[in-house]
This record gives structure tokens, C-alpha cells and sequence, in this order.
């Protein structure tokens, strides 16, 4: 059985601040697959980033950016120089080989104070 | 555009009655997902469907069903809806491509229920 978990239940910031929220994840498969989402006001979440287990390589995007460690089973984002825009849930999941199914964490409210 | 629509923004229904939640998408997906999201739990999937007419239970199928009669839609239906199932109800579809390992998702924006 697979398990994401996202410890932080909320994080609040000031603006332009960097902040980093944590994922820690469980599978005994080898191969499998990351994700983070991002689910504004609105509600659809927004795809972010997907990662595979094979590929260790940290990722940067504009002001994201994304540790991936399997030695210790995390995938954290960063935001550096957060903005209000940042507001939002975000969540962490994973998928493995073979299976069509997202096993999510249970999401980190991250809240941008002007 | 592409894009998964769910039919209502919100709902509120009575106990007992019995309602479906629909959802459609024009990306021509094989897989399609129910999700239920409430605060403190994430996402937890109850049904999904990897084909017309093939449904597979999720983690928290009880006192749901699910009818996929075409490819494009994928309905959500509470058979006699209970206090407890007020939550917002989120759908999915996704391609697979086993060889290549590209997974995508697309998620609607939800319908948010509530059950009186």
C-alpha cells in the first residue's frame, strides 16, 4: 500500500518570503511517480510537476522549485519569493507503476500575507 | 480547451434522496475518478473506471456507485445520500501510456455537496 504525508497542516508567510512544504511518501514499488497540485480558491487543482523514481534530478521552474530524495523518501517544493498568487492548497501525490491510481496527501494550506 | 466539466458548482440535497454527480470530459481519457475531499483527509478516491462499463472500488466506495455508459462520462451516484457524505466531490480523467510512463491528469473543479 502506498502513503503521502504532508505534515504541515498550515503555513503562513509574508510575502517575498521562500517557503518550503514537505512531502514524505511510502511504497515498496520501485518505480513510481510524484506529483505536486496546486488547488486555488477555485477548487481544480493545477497540475505542478510530475516526477519519476528514477530520476533523481532536482527541478527548477521560474520561483519553484523541487527536491527529490529517495534516500529519505521526500519530494519537498519550494517557493522562493512568495507572492499572494501562491495562496492555495497544495498537495502532494504518488502513483506507481502500473497502477492508475493517486494516493494524496492530505494537502498543506500555505497562506501569503501582504 | 480541454478540460473536465462536473455539472454543478454546488448542491444540497435532502437525507434520503438520491443524487448523481456528473462528469464529463472531451479529452478522450480511458481512466476517469471519483474523489472525495474533505478537510484534514486530502483526497480519497471512491470509484474510478479504466473503461466503458468497468468500474473498480476505491478506498471509500461505501454508500456510493458509479455508471460509465460512455467513454466521456462518468457519474457519481449516492443511492439514499446521508448526512456524513456532505463533502466536495471531485472528478478525473487521465491517459495512460504504460511504455512511456506519461501519466496525465485533469481535474474538474468540483462539485461541493450538502446533505440535509
Amino acid at each position: 500500500a502506498q502513503k503521502v504525508t504532508q505534515a504541515q497542516t498550515e503555513i503562513s508567510v509574508v510575502e517575498k518570503e521562500d517557503v518550503t512544504l514537505d512531502c514524505v511518501y511510502e511504497t515498496r514499488d520501485t518505480t513510481y511517480y510524484l506529483f505536486w497540485y496546486k488547488q486555488p480558491p477555485s477548487g481544480e487543482l493545477v497540475f505542478l510537476i510530475r516526477r519519476n523514481s528514477f530520476d533523481e534530478q532536482n527541478e527548477i521552474s521560474g520561483r519553484y522549485s523541487w527536491n527529490f530524495q529517495k534516500s529519505t523518501s521526500s519530494f519537498n517544493f519550494t517557493i522562493t519569493a512568495s507572492q499572494v498568487v501562491d495562496s492555495a492548497v497544495y498537495f502532494c501525490a504518488l502513483r506507481t507503476f502500473g497502477n492508475e491510481k493517486l494516493t494524496f496527501g492530505t494537502g498543506t494550506r500555505l497562506t501569503i500575507i501582504p | 480547451d480541454v478540460k473536465v466539466t462536473q455539472s454543478s458548482r454546488y448542491l444540497v440535497k435532502r437525507t434520503g434522496e438520491k443524487v448523481f454527480l456528473e462528469c464529463v470530459q472531451d479529452m478522450d481519457h480511458e481512466n476517469m475518478f471519483w474523489y472525495r475531499q474533505d478537510p484534514g483527509l486530502g483526497l480519497r478516491l471512491i470509484y474510478f473506471s479504466y473503461d466503458v462499463k468497468m468500474k473498480e472500488k476505491g478506498d471509500i466506495p461505501e454508500g456510493y456507485s458509479v455508471s460509465r455508459e460512455k467513454k466521456e462520462r462518468f457519474s457519481l451516484i449516492l443511492e439514499s445520500a446521508s448526512t456524513n457524505q456532505t463533502s466536495m466531490y471531485l472528478c478525473a480523467s487521465s491517459f495512460s501510456r504504460v511504455r512511456t510512463g506519461i501519466y496525465g491528469y485533469t481535474f474538474g473543479s468540483g462539485t461541493r455537496l450538502t446533505v440535509v
